[in-house]
């Protein structure tokens, strides 16, 4: 069973430009959610996709902007990037909680994105 | 709006001692998880422990057990027997049912030799 990868590891962008960070899920997994972890801080949320759709939403502007593929792999898009946007960025895949019970997110290794 | 707080931004043990690491929340639900989650300096977060707030019982999980005080919204971490490999920083997690994880600010430990 493959875990939840993410690419690429590293990137340094400048302010104003764009960015795509990527998630691949582990299998059987329909539900992607992304994070922002500042350092030193505690992950935030982003927003979820499930079956391709955005299922919730943080308190993040409008510049960032998700999709989700039929394969259910995910990508994180980041418009006019500022310098606070440097951060890590993790995305975590689980199954979806129609079946009521609680699915465990199981998390990538993230993608440390650093804004000049 | 559900909120998660760990009051210990850095903590040391001695190799094979134990720590307790502290947590607390604020929630109106009633139906929710709790977790800790371990992040290494290679930056994978990892599940530790998990515990449902319907349950009453402490969750436990070979050295590492919870102390789960739900009219307190407390959610304590306890690792005995600790070892090198516990260093790393450990995030409490709150998540209400179908909704989204809110995470403290995170506990440095470190385990000294």
């Amino acid at each position: 069973e493959t875990g939840v990868t993410q690419s690429p590891t590293h990137l340094i962008k400048t302010r104003g430009q764009q960015v795509t960070l990527r998630c691949s899920s582990q299998s059987g997994h329909n539900t992607v959610s992304w994070y922002q972890q500042a350092l030193g801080q505690g992950p935030q949320f982003i927003f979820q996709y499930y079956r391709e759709e955005e299922n919730g939403r943080g308190n993040f502007p409008p510049r960032f902007s998700g999709l989700q593929f039929p394969n259910y792999s995910s990508e994180l898009n980041v418009n006019a990037l500022e310098l606070d946007d440097s951060a890590l960025y993790l995305c975590a895949s689980s199954r979806s909680w129609t079946s009521g019970s609680y699915n465990e997110q199981f998390f990538g290794p993230g993608t440390r994105l650093t804004v000049l | 709006a559900q909120t998660v707080t760990q009051s210990q931004p850095e903590m040391s043990v001695q190799e094979a001692e134990t720590v307790t690491l502290s947590c607390t929340y604020d929630t109106s639900e009633n139906n929710y998880y709790l977790f800790w989650y371990k992040q290494p300096p290679s930056r994978q977060m990892i599940l530790v422990i998990r515990q449902e707030a319907y349950k009453q019982q402490n969750a436990t999980e070979n050295r590492f057990s919870v102390n789960f005080q739900k009219a307190a919204k407390s959610f304590s971490l306890k690792i005995s027997d600790s070892q090198l490999g516990d260093t790393a920083m450990y995030f409490c997690a709150f998540m209400k049912h179908g909704s989204d994880m809110r995470f403290g600010a995170g506990t440095r430990l470190t385990v000294k030799p």
